[in-house]
């Protein structure tokens, strides 16, 4: 199974930062990628898909780079509905596998 | 609008079973796969297994190969998961997801989670 790592695993954070959040594979999953938002209790969010894609309806504050083995989420200028959970996803091979999750905290 | 629903929560004793159901809305549930995801307290995400609605296929993760149970009735939309054997690892938000393969593969749409508690 391809292990994915996500980094750092929580930070905090001021309303108007620039967070990056890092998901890196054990193998490369080329650009088969996905980033999503999680808030308690709701069900989670598809942000990114395939590295560098905007789902519909996301801000544009969001956006993902990457490809092989190392990928980038980014959130410019931070808003106070951001504060969740965002976790990685690699859909490369079976089983998909997730990150371990970052959880993004008001400072 | 899509909508996946879940069913509510559940509290069972070891050796039990439970079968979480997952309705869709706003769509036919035939049109894209469907796949479950657990996520245990302070733990990440694990993949249990995939459905294809419209044919029945189904695949497992390894570690669920022998407990994991896919159904669907197609005539009202809805997905089901029922897991065997349960134990208190399996304390755990269990998760149905719409699965769009455009560019790869992911998971667009989520239903709101539903946690099952293994106790004895």
């Amino acid at each position: 199974d391809i292990q994915m790592t996500q980094s750092p695993s929580s930070l905090s954070a001021s309303v108007g930062d620039r967070v990056t959040i890092t998901c890196r594979a054990s193998q490369s999953v080329s650009q088969y990628l996905n980033w999503y938002q999680h808030k308690p209790g709701q069900a989670p969010k598809l942000l990114i898909y395939t590295a560098s894609n905007l789902q519909t309806g996301v801000p544009s504050r969001f956006s993902g780079s990457g490809s092989g083995t190392d990928f980038t989420l980014t959130i410019t200028s931070l808003q106070p509905e951001d504060f969740a959970t965002y976790f990685c996803h690699q859909s490369f091979s079976i089983p998909p596998t997730f990150g371990g999750g970052t959880k993004v905290e008001i400072k | 609008q899509v909508h996946l629903v879940q069913s509510g929560a559940e509290v069972k004793k070891p050796g039990a079973s439970v079968k979480v159901s997952c309705k869709a809305s706003g769509y036919s549930v035939t049109t894209f796969d469907i796949s479950w995801v657990r996520q245990a307290t302070g733990q990440g995400l694990e993949w249990m297994g995939w459905m294809n609605p419209q044919n029945g296929n189904t695949a497992k993760a390894q570690n669920f190969q022998d407990r994991l149970t896919l159904t669907r009735d197609t005539s009202i939309d809805t997905v089901y998961m029922e897991l065997s054997g349960l134990k208190s690892e399996d304390t755990a938000v269990y998760f149905c997801a719409r699965e769009i393969r455009y560019s790869g593969s992911f998971f667009e749409s989520w239903g709101q989670g539903t946690l099952v508690t293994v106790s004895s």
